[in-house]
């Protein structure tokens, strides 16, 4: 069965450094998000993306934070430079359409996650 | 602002009870999702419920969803301990998921 992938599962950087998180989303999906999860609270959204450009994005993701679809399989998030409370678990997901299709196809697949620590 | 409250947060039950989550959002909506999720893991897809009376069942956990009281339950029959899990409702109208706060479930022998 199709999944989501996303790596590393753990990534460990200093206050201050860029890192890039990535993610595979399933093959035939069109729409994209990245969602976070500080340690013990609720999954928040970030940022959707469809058709190479930015659908949606959160207060939280502001100009530290960037996406991109570098090739046809790869969903990247940069952030540029992390502070403490960047720490997260990061969730990519993908769907195969979004708004005004039947709603079955609203359903979002999660990945694995990223557990990013910043020291 | 769609805002999505759970409650208990946390749910402490003994193998063999049962007992209901309840998911309450704040505006209209007929797309509720309910995850699962084990500590340090992904959200596992449990059900999508996508219009007024819609009821699903899987093993021991049932959801509905009453879009007109905004209101979605979880239920659980007969607990074992394999169903300790963080569970999360989440709401989306056009937008992307916004999601509960979650409820921690610990199945007790």
């Amino acid at each position: 069965e199709p999944e989501v992938t996303q790596t590393p599962s753990h990534q460990v950087t200093q206050m201050g450094q860029e890192v890039i998180l990535r993610c595979v989303p399933i093959s035939n999906h069109l729409y994209f998000y990245w969602y976070r999860q500080i340690l013990g609270q609720k999954v928040e959204f970030l940022v959707s993306f469809y058709n190479n450009e930015i659908s949606e994005k959160s207060e939280i993701f502001d100009d530290q934070f960037s996406v991109e679809r570098p090739d046809g399989s790869n969903f990247t998030l940069k952030i540029r430079s992390t502070k403490l409370e960047d720490s997260a678990m990061y969730f990519c997901a993908s769907s195969y359409l979004g708004r005004d299709y039947r709603a079955l196809s609203y359903e979002q697949y999660f990945g694995p996650g990223t557990r990013l620590t910043v020291t | 602002e769609l805002k999505v409250e759970q409650n208990p947060l946390f749910l402490s039950m003994q193998e063999g009870k049962n007992y209901t989550i309840y998911c309450n959002y704040s505006t209209t909506s007929d797309r509720l999702y309910w995850y699962r999720q084990d500590p340090g893991k992904s959200l596992e897809s449990l059900f999508v419920l996508l219009s007024n009376g819609a009821v699903k069942q899987e093993g021991r956990l049932m959801a509905s969803l009453d879009t007109k009281a905004r209101l979605s339950t979880l239920h659980i029959t007969a607990a074992v301990h394999d169903l300790s899990a963080t569970y999360f409702c989440a709401v989306d109208i056009n937008t992307p998921l916004v999601f509960g706060k979650g409820t921690r479930l610990s199945v007790i022998a």
